[in-house]
Parts: structure tokens; sequence; C-alpha cells
């Protein structure tokens, strides 16, 4: 079975501060992760993805991820956050085996001035 | 942008009419996803294709059904809609020419109300 958990349906930084989502997984087998942003009334978009060649990966709009097998976890991160950011964020993970990718809940966030 | 076109973008149905929602693609891409979003719920696989009349059922397929009969083209029909079935509906393709690494690409949803 694969599954991710989102931590947190909301979060709230101000202008130029750090940014951190929480994703955990559950996968029986390695696993391949990946982080999607939703605009307002747009589809998903994809800002990066694990694929196991280098546990840090750097993605689109100067976020990027890390892959911790031993926290199963795969938060993403941006340094300083822009008003642009603000957007739904979900963790999304797939493995050999399946067809499909599952989705987290989703992480909304949100960047005040 | 890949190229991925749902139709309609808007519908308003009542309770217990039938309804086809389209996803049609010009990338060539083998599978063919479609999934619906809601608050408090992210996106939950309805079904998918992996061919041309090859699909399979996902989380929460009760009450629809899909067809495809071109590689282009995927259909998601709700054969009686209910309330519960107001929702927001992506279709999302995928050549996944690199196995399970290989990321979706989405349309830009369908907004669905039963009313």
């Amino acid at each position: 079975a694969q599954s991710v958990t989102q931590l947190g349906s909301h979060v709230s930084v101000s202008e130029g501060a750090l940014v951190l989502l929480r994703c955990n997984y559950s996968s029986s087998v390695p696993p391949y992760l990946f982080w999607y942003v939703q605009y307002p009334n747009q589809g998903l978009q994809l800002l990066l993805k694990y694929t196991s060649a280098a546990t840090l990966v750097k993605g689109i709009n100067g976020f990027e991820a890390e892959f911790k097998k031993s926290e199963t976890s795969f938060h993403l991160t941006k340094p300083s956050a822009h008003m642009s950011d603000a957007a739904e964020y979900f963790c999304a993970v797939s493995q050999q085996g399946y067809s499909t990718l599952t989705f987290g809940k989703g992480t909304m966030l949100l960047v005040s001035p | 942008d890949a190229g991925i076109t749902q139709s309609p973008r808007h519908k308003v149905t009542e309770t217990g009419t039938p309804v086809t929602l389209r996803c049609h693609q010009t990338e060539n891409h083998r599978y063919m996803y479609w999934y619906r979003q809601d608050p408090g719920h992210g996106l939950r696989l309805i079904h998918y294709s992996y061919g041309v009349k090859d699909t399979d059922k996902g989380e929460v397929s009760d009450g629809y059904s899909v067809s495809r009969s071109k590689t282009e083209d995927f259909l998601l029909t709700l054969e009686s809609a209910t309330s519960s079935q107001t929702s927001v509906y992506f279709c999302a393709i995928s050549d996944r020419t690199g196995g399970a690494n290989t990321e979706a690409f989405f349309g830009q949803g369908t907004r669905l109300t039963v009313v």
C-alpha cells in the first residue's frame, strides 16, 4: 500500500520567512515522491520529484525537498516566502507495481505582508 | 503545458440526471486518470485507464463509470448524479515511460454542482 500524510491543513508565514510544508509517506517498497502546487481555480503543477538519484531535490520557484528514509519524510522548503507562493500544495507518492499517484490532503500556504 | 482539455469546465445539473465529463489529450500518453477534489480530502482517484478499453477502479469509484475508446479521450459518467458528487473533477495523463517515477500532468478541472 502507499499513502502520504501532510501535517497541517493550513500554514501561515510572513513574506520573507522560511516555508516548511511537511509530508510523511508510507510505502512497502522504495517510493517515488512528488510535490505539486495548485493556484486558485487552476490544475496541479509539478514542483519537484524524488526519484532516488539524490536525496535533496530542487524544484521550480526556489522550492526544494529532502528525502529522509529514516524519518519517512519528504518535507518541502523555501528559504524566503513570496506573496506569489500562496497556494495549495500536495504531496504524492508512487511506487513500482502501482499505476497511480496517491495524494495527501493538501496544505494551504498563506503568505502575509 | 501538456495538451489536456476538460469539458465542460463548469456544469450545474439536477439530482438523478446522467452527466458525462470529457478529457481530451494531444500528448498520446498511455495512462489517463480521473480524480475528484474536495475540501479536506485532497485528490482522490475515481478511475484510471492504462490503454484503449483498459480501465480500472480507484479509491472512490462507486457511482461512476468510465470509457476509453480512443487513446486521446477518457470519459467519466455519473449515471445518476447525487449531491455527494458535487466536486471539482480533474483529469490527468502520464506516459509512465520512466516507470513509477513519472509524473502526471493535470487538466484545468471541471466544477460540477448537483442540485
